[in-house]
């Protein structure tokens, strides 16, 4: 069974600071996507990175990078110069054969 | 590019009856996806449809949950009857075909039963 556990319920970073959120997952399968979704209020499910597990290098987008150790089924998002608009709720999220599983999420504060 | 469109934004029942969700996906997403997210959990996969077919509904609660696609663009989700475990939100996403091609999600049903 495929599952994506998020052991840090809440973190909190200060304004400007950096901050990484940890994700491990579980799979037997050799082709997979690994996913970071940022759930603001709105509870719109919003795209912040996306990896492919075939590639070996990290995927980067702005402020958002990730640290993708696949022997260790590790996925971990690191947000540089946080910002008021990085507080939210965030999932990490694993697809295969056309399924998302999504973990149980991370709350995160920004504090000024 | 109008995102995916859900209706209600908030509904509040009583147990044991009935309610239904709607959802309009992206213009030309041929696949559409149901989710439940409780409180405090992920998204979890309810059912998906490619075109008016189901893909998968191996958790969906059949005895008492409902969605259809029938022209295989909109499509109601129904609950008859509800059940307190019932309150989450309902997320609907489409994508342009199976897989994470255009994958975009609405902004959700929130439903409380009482």
């Amino acid at each position: 069974a495929q599952t994506v556990t998020q052991s840090q319920p809440e973190m909190s970073v200060q304004e400007a600071e950096t901050v990484t959120l940890s994700c491990t997952y579980d799979t037997s399968e050799s082709d997979y996507y690994l996913f970071w979704y940022k759930q603001p209020p709105s509870r719109q499910m919003i795209l912040v990175i996306r990896q492919e597990a075939y590639k070996q290098q990290n995927a980067t987008e702005n402020r958002f990078s990730v640290n993708f150790q696949k022997a260790a089924k590790s996925f971990s998002l690191k947000i540089s110069d946080s910002q008021l608009g990085d507080a939210a709720m965030y999932f990490c999220a694993y697809r295969a054969l056309n399924q998302f599983y999504f973990g149980t999420g991370t709350s995160l504060t920004v504090i000024p | 590019e109008a995102g995916v469109a859900q209706s209600p934004r908030y509904k509040i029942i009583e147990k044991r009856q009935s309610v239904a969700f709607w959802c309009n996906p992206i213009s030309g997403h041929a696949t559409l996806y149901w989710y439940q997210q409780i409180l405090g959990q992920g998204p979890k996969l309810l059912i998906q449809f490619q075109n008016n077919g189901v893909v998968d509904d191996s958790q969906l609660p059949k005895d008492r949950f409902s969605a259809e696609r029938l022209k295989g663009v909109d499509s109601t989700l129904k609950i008859q009857p509800a059940k307190l475990e019932d309150s989450a939100v309902y997320l609907c996403a489409s994508s342009l075909g199976p897989g994470e091609h255009g994958y975009t999600f609405g902004s959700g049903t929130r439903l409380t039963v009482v």
